[in-house]
């Protein structure tokens, strides 16, 4: 089966500036996480859908990040104004009913 | 995150060593401690995970320990090979599956 798809695979910015990311998750699975992984960390929670519904966003900072999944499928996560702080690994992962999560590989993004 | 904490932080083996990565967690909510193994550019793959039912899980070269009382797990990699070189992260949770805490990760170096 195909895995969780995301674009772009780079991504430099200027502070301030805006930037979003996109995610596809593997067909059938109805929940969707965006993480976000600093360099030398482990991954951390941003957000998690089941299926078009928000579960947790508790650890989303809403001043400048936002995040949709409309039709319950793709979704995109966006960072508005960026700051030098965002800059990580934003990825994406979903799971299906084993709740067993499958990660995509990310889209790196450069604030500077 | 500061909940969970791995260690060593790196470590550097031998061609068929056998590396131990310690994970030591606060919350005795968990019930539920996976492995994670990231390669450079891309998602985290689950590798492993423990029910705290058994003390032990073996799959292929592959071992979890388990020492619920300590709270600690360990993760054991059999006749490691070059191949096998990544960071390694423990991620237990409580309730369900997906509510991941990743740790800071251990960056494993197998050489020749």
């Amino acid at each position: 089966e195909a895995g969780v798809a995301q674009s772009p695979r780079y991504k430099i910015i200027e502070k301030r500036q805006s930037v979003a990311f996109w995610c596809n998750p593997i067909s059938g699975h109805a929940t969707l996480y965006w993480y976000q992984q600093i360099l030398g960390q482990g991954p951390k929670l941003l957000i998690q859908f089941q299926n078009n519904g928000v579960v947790d966003d508790s650890q989303l900072p809403k001043d400048r990040f936002s995040a949709e999944r409309l039709k319950g499928v793709d979704s995109t996560l966006k960072i508005q104004p960026a700051k030098l702080e965002d800059s990580a690994v934003y990825l994406c992962a979903s799971s299906g009913r084993n709740e067993k999560l499958f990660f995509g590989s990310g889209t790196q993004l450069s604030v500077l | 995150q500061q909940q969970v904490k791995q260690s060593p932080q790196s470590l550097i083996v031998q061609k068929g060593g056998i590396p131990i990565i310690n994970c030591a967690y606060e919350n005795t909510a968990f019930d539920y401690f996976p492995w994670y193994q990231q390669f450079p550019g891309k998602g985290p793959a689950l590798l492993i995970a423990i029910r705290p039912d058994v003390s032990e899980k073996k799959e292929g070269r592959f071992t979890i320990s388990f020492n619920k009382s300590a709270k600690q797990f360990s993760l054991h990699i059999m006749d490691s090979q070059p191949g096998d070189s990544a960071t390694y992260f423990c991620a237990p949770c409580s309730g369900t599956a997906s509510k991941l805490t990743f740790g800071t990760g251990t960056r494993l170096q197998v050489t020749l």
